[in-house]
C-alpha cells in the first residue's frame, strides 16, 4: 500500500519568502500521481498542484511549483512569495488503488503552515 | 457555478440516533468518495462509488451507510453502530477513467458532526 509522508506538523514564514514544505512517499508501482492540497480554516479542500510519476519537468501552478525528486521518493511544495492568506493546513496525497479496482487518495498528515505578516 | 454542496455544516447526532449527510455535485463527474478527517490527521477513505447504483467499501466503512440513486448525489448515513462519529466529513467527486489530470478529486467544504 501507499504511504504518504509529512514530517513538519507546523512552518513558519514571513510574508513575501518562499517556504517548503515536506513529502515522501512510499510505493512499489511504477506508475503513480502524487497532489498537494490546501485545507483553510473553513475546512474545504482545494487542489493545488499535481505531479505524475513520468512527467519530465516539475508541475508549477502560479506560486507553486513541485520539486520531485523520484530517486529520493520526495515530492515538495514550494511556494514563493509567501502572502497571508497561504496560512493553512497543506496535505501531500497520492493515488492508490482501493478495493473493488477504483481509485482513491492517501494522504500524509498534513503541515499547518503560519504566513507572519 | 460548477462544484460540491454538502449540507448540514454542523450536525449533532443524539445516542443511537442515525443522521445522514448530504453531497451534491453538479461537476457531472462519475466518481464520488466520502472521507473522515480527525483532528491532526490526514483524510480516510470511507465509501466511494464509481456509477450509479454502485458503491464500494473504503477503510473506514463499518458504522457507514451510502446510496447512489443519481448521478449527482452521494449521501452518507452514520449510523448508531459508528461509535466515535465525531469529525469532519468531506465529500469529493472526479472525472473516472481519464488518468492524470482528469482524476483530481474536488472536494466540498464539510460537514462537522458531533455527539450529543
Amino acid at each position: 500500500a501507499q504511504k504518504i509522508t509529512q514530517t513538519q506538523p507546523g512552518m513558519f514564514v514571513q510574508e513575501k519568502e518562499a517556504v517548503t514544505l515536506d513529502c515522501t512517499y512510499d510505493t512499489s508501482d511504477p506508475s503513480y500521481g502524487l497532489f498537494w492540497y490546501k485545507q483553510p480554516s473553513s475546512g474545504e479542500m482545494i487542489f493545488l498542484i499535481y505531479q505524475g510519476s513520468y512527467d519530465q519537468q516539475n508541475a508549477t501552478e502560479g506560486r507553486y511549483s513541485l520539486n520531485f525528486q523520484k530517486a529520493r521518493k520526495s515530492a515538495n511544495l514550494v511556494i514563493s512569495a509567501s502572502q497571508l492568506g497561504d496560512s493553512a493546513m497543506y496535505f501531500c496525497a497520492m493515488r492508490d488503488l482501493a478495493q473493488g479496482g477504483s481509485e482513491k487518495l492517501v494522504f500524509g498528515k498534513g503541515t499547518k503552515l503560519t504566513v507572519n505578516p | 457555478d460548477g462544484g460540491i454542496t454538502q449540507s448540514p455544516k454542523y450536525l449533532f447526532r443524539k445516542e443511537g440516533q442515525n443522521v445522514t449527510l448530504s453531497c451534491e455535485q453538479n461537476l457531472n463527474h462519475d466518481a464520488m468518495y466520502w472521507y473522515r478527517q480527525d483532528p491532526g490527521q490526514g483524510l480516510r477513505l470511507i465509501y466511494y462509488s464509481q456509477i450509479v447504483n454502485d458503491f464500494q467499501k473504503g477503510d473506514i466503512a463499518e458504522g457507514y451507510s451510502v446510496s447512489r440513486e443519481k448521478k449527482e448525489s452521494f449521501p452518507l448515513t452514520v449510523t448508531s453502530a459508528q461509535k466515535n462519529p465525531t469529525a469532519f466529513y468531506l465529500c469529493a467527486s472526479t472525472q473516472w477513467g481519464q488518468g492524470g489530470y482528469s482524476n483530481i478529486q474536488y472536494f466540498g467544504a464539510g460537514t462537522r458532526l458531533s455527539v450529543l
